[in-house]
């Protein structure tokens, strides 16, 4: 089962405009990632964002992370229609062992020119 | 540099047959991770390898196994394919460790009829 719920499940704006996603999660957390999937590709990392960090930006994506609510939010500012994608969560839980993330069920979004 | 390479990019196979599939990672990377994605579970790990050493396996059943060479390729092998196996398949690489993002292959879409 998915260890992370985003928001909105689907959300449909106008170029030029700003699109934030949220995601909470259950668990403690190393990091807290982002990642951006075309339909039925491969996922695309994005942005990382450790524990102990509350802010951060690339470009024109930002990241903010509450680690008392559990919830993180990426914005995208000044979205374009090559943004249409769906928005993925993920975390890596400091209790297990190695290398695992547990992905949220995503947002699509869509960017309309 | 090359990214992570699945191969094949698309598959179909009868029920009860078995399939494998095939993750070559980035160089230099030593943990290779597994993911199978559905509409309805979304996305779920399946097990992760690192030097050659299965180090973390998600909930599924035994049809489901893996395994990595020295020159940390992997595959993942199903055996005994039922219908609620198809999905696309995700292969991601990652250098050492959660505290990277990680790349991932474009995956194989995996077809049981």
């Amino acid at each position: 089962s998915q260890q992370g719920e985003e928001d909105p499940q689907a959300l449909s704006i106008q170029e030029g405009e700003n699109a934030t996603m949220n995601c909470s999660y259950k668990t403690s957390i190393n990091n807290l990632q982002w990642y951006r999937q075309n339909s039925g590709r491969g996922l695309v990392h994005l942005i990382l964002i450790r524990s102990n960090e509350r802010e951060k930006h690339s470009g024109r994506l930002r990241v903010t992370l509450d680690t008392s609510k559990k919830s993180s939010s990426l914005l995208i500012t000044a979205s374009r229609a090559a943004d249409t994608a769906s928005y993925f969560c993920a975390t890596d839980n400091p209790e297990t062992s190695g290398s695992r993330l547990t992905f949220g069920e995503g947002t699509q979004l869509t960017v309309n020119p | 540099k090359a990214g992570v390479t699945q191969t094949p990019r698309y598959l179909i196979k009868t029920r009860g047959q078995q399939v494998t599939l095939s993750c070559s990672p980035i160089s230099g990377h030593r943990s290779v991770s597994w993911y199978q994605q559905t509409p309805g579970q979304g996305l779920q790990f399946l097990f992760e390898y690192f030097s050659e050493t299965q180090r973390n396996k998600g909930n599924f059943p035994g049809r489901f196994s893996g395994r990595q060479f020295s020159n940390s390729r992997s595959e993942m092998n199903v055996s005994t394919l039922e219908l609620g196996d198809s999905a696309l398949y995700l292969c991601a690489s990652n250098p050492q460790g959660s505290l990277h993002g990680y790349t991932f292959g474009s995956g194989t879409r995996l077809t049981v009829v």
